[in-house]
């Protein structure tokens, strides 16, 4: 079946460690996303990558870092400068037609102490 | 710029009630509107989407949307509840600041829905 492959589901670091998630997908999908969610504020966009190779800030980029050297992956590493790591972390793929919805990984959640 | 409210972050209805939740939206262009369904620990499932046509869109479990421009709404419904709808619903609006092809969305805050027995 296709899908999205988030790992590990859970993930828990000290503080001060970069740690990087793993967002794997084979729908065929050109363009990758990865949202970050806390209760009570919905998802907000962290980066976004239309095509292989490229990749462009979202709404919170800071303190994230990403890479799209594959079709198929788009991992995503919390760095020590983001301040508040400790979150709900979901990856999203789409095809190209701009109303194409968005299918989710089923997260990871990070826990950083 | 786009952004989207949804009204009420918790809802409670009794299994064989109406479900509504309630979802408003701004944007300066013509909106491709979505709702998506999240269980505990699991990422989200798309319900429904408007994009042109029919404002009343029907999507999976047997929930339906109406696109109002006049009112800017988008409210999610179902007939009736059932127990396995006890879930968190967000509504989302295509997020077109940046163009280009890609089908970035801005989320609402989410609405938890409770279906009591």
């Amino acid at each position: 079946d296709g899908g999205i492959t988030q790992s590990p589901k859970y993930l828990f670091r000290k503080e001060g460690q970069n740690v990087t998630l793993s967002c794997e997908q084979n729908l065929n999908h050109d363009a990758m996303y990865w949202y970050r969610q806390d209760p009570g504020q919905g998802l907000r966009l962290i980066y976004y990558s239309q095509i292989v190779n490229d990749f462009q800030k979202g709404d919170i980029a800071e303190g994230y870092s990403v890479s799209r050297e594959k079709k198929e992956s788009f991992p995503l590493t919390v760095t020590s400068a983001q301040k508040n790591p400790t979150a709900f972390y979901l990856c999203a793929s789409s095809g190209q037609l701009d109303n194409s919805p968005l299918h989710f990984g089923n997260g990871t959640r990070l826990t950083v102490t | 710029a786009q952004s989207v409210t949804q009204l009420g972050s918790h809802v409670s209805v009794s299994e064989g009630a109406l479900v509504l939740l309630r979802c408003n939206y701004s944007s300066s262009v013509p909106p491709y509107l979505f709702w998506y369904v999240q269980y505990p620990n699991q990422g989200l499932q798309l319900l429904l989407k408007y994009t042109t046509g029919a404002t009343l869109v029907k999507g999976i479990n047997g929930f339906e949307a109406e696109f109002k421009k006049s009112e800017t709404s988008f409210h999610l419904t179902k007939p009736s509840a059932h127990m396995s709808d006890a879930a968190e619903y967000f509504c989302a609006v295509s997020d077109q600041r940046y163009g280009g092809a890609t089908n970035k969305l801005i989320f609402g805050t989410g609405t938890l829905l409770a279906v009591q027995p």
